[in-house]
């Protein structure tokens, strides 16, 4: 089916280790994008992508990296992780209109 | 910046009774606005997004909702709440040009019996 596929779906993590979450869709949609959902603060963008090379950062991009060398591909890494960034990571595709397609999320505990 | 505001965190609403959920956006534009459901433990689920034209949008599982420009407000209506329907709802905007949508803090409702 097409769609945003994000894996994995929980990761437990130890202070300090860094790994990295897929994202990948398969609709050709130029614009991608990361969030994170915290409690009681919404859905906030982390980076996001208008094209293969072209990547930016939104409102919380500290500790975070991505890259973006095929329209297809949209991973978001954590170099070193801290407590802090013990999150729901929602990746999100979108299409040259108003359509949004979102991933089902990652679960991160950062311990 | 575009902005969103529900300045409903939570709110508990009898099976069977009417709701409305309240967002309010800041934009100068026309942004165009959505309305997502999100069960506990679940992904977004687009209930029904607003880009131009009639006002008042049809969504699905019954909901509706309201575009009123002069108040810069995007309501979310449904005449008479289930059980089911008990979830935490994000109101978004998005702007025209940009790829990225700004997400309201949610509003957890609650169905009581």
């Amino acid at each position: 089916n097409a769609g945003v596929t994000q894996t994995p779906k929980f990761q437990v993590l130890k202070t300090g280790q860094s790994m990295t979450l897929q994202c990948a869709q398969d609709m050709n949609h130029e614009y991608m994008s990361w969030y994170r959902q915290d409690p009681g603060m919404g859905l906030r963008l982390i980076h996001y992508s208008v094209g293969a090379g072209i990547t930016d950062q939104g409102e919380v991009p500290n500790g975070y990296n991505v890259s973006r060398s095929t329209t297809e591909d949209f991973p978001l890494r954590l170099l070193s992780a801290a407590p802090s960034q013990t999150s729901v990571y929602f990746c999100a595709s979108k299409d040259r209109g108003y359509g949004y397609t979102f991933g089902s999320g990652t679960r991160l505990t950062v311990v | 910046a575009q902005s969103v505001t529900q300045p409903d965190i939570h709110i508990t609403v009898s099976e069977g009774a009417s709701l409305e959920l309240r967002c309010n956006y800041s934009y100068g534009a026309t942004p165009y606005l959505f309305w997502y459901v999100q069960s506990p433990g679940q992904g977004l689920q687009l209930l029904l997004k607003y880009f131009s034209g009639d006002t008042l949008v049809q969504g699905i599982k019954g909901f509706e909702a309201e575009f009123k420009r002069s108040q810069s407000s995007f309501n979310l209506r449904k005449p008479s709440v289930h059980w089911s329907d008990a979830a935490e709802y994000f109101c978004a905007v998005g702007v025209e040009g940009y790829s990225t949508l700004t997400f309201g803090k949610g509003t957890m409702l609650l169905v009581s019996p």
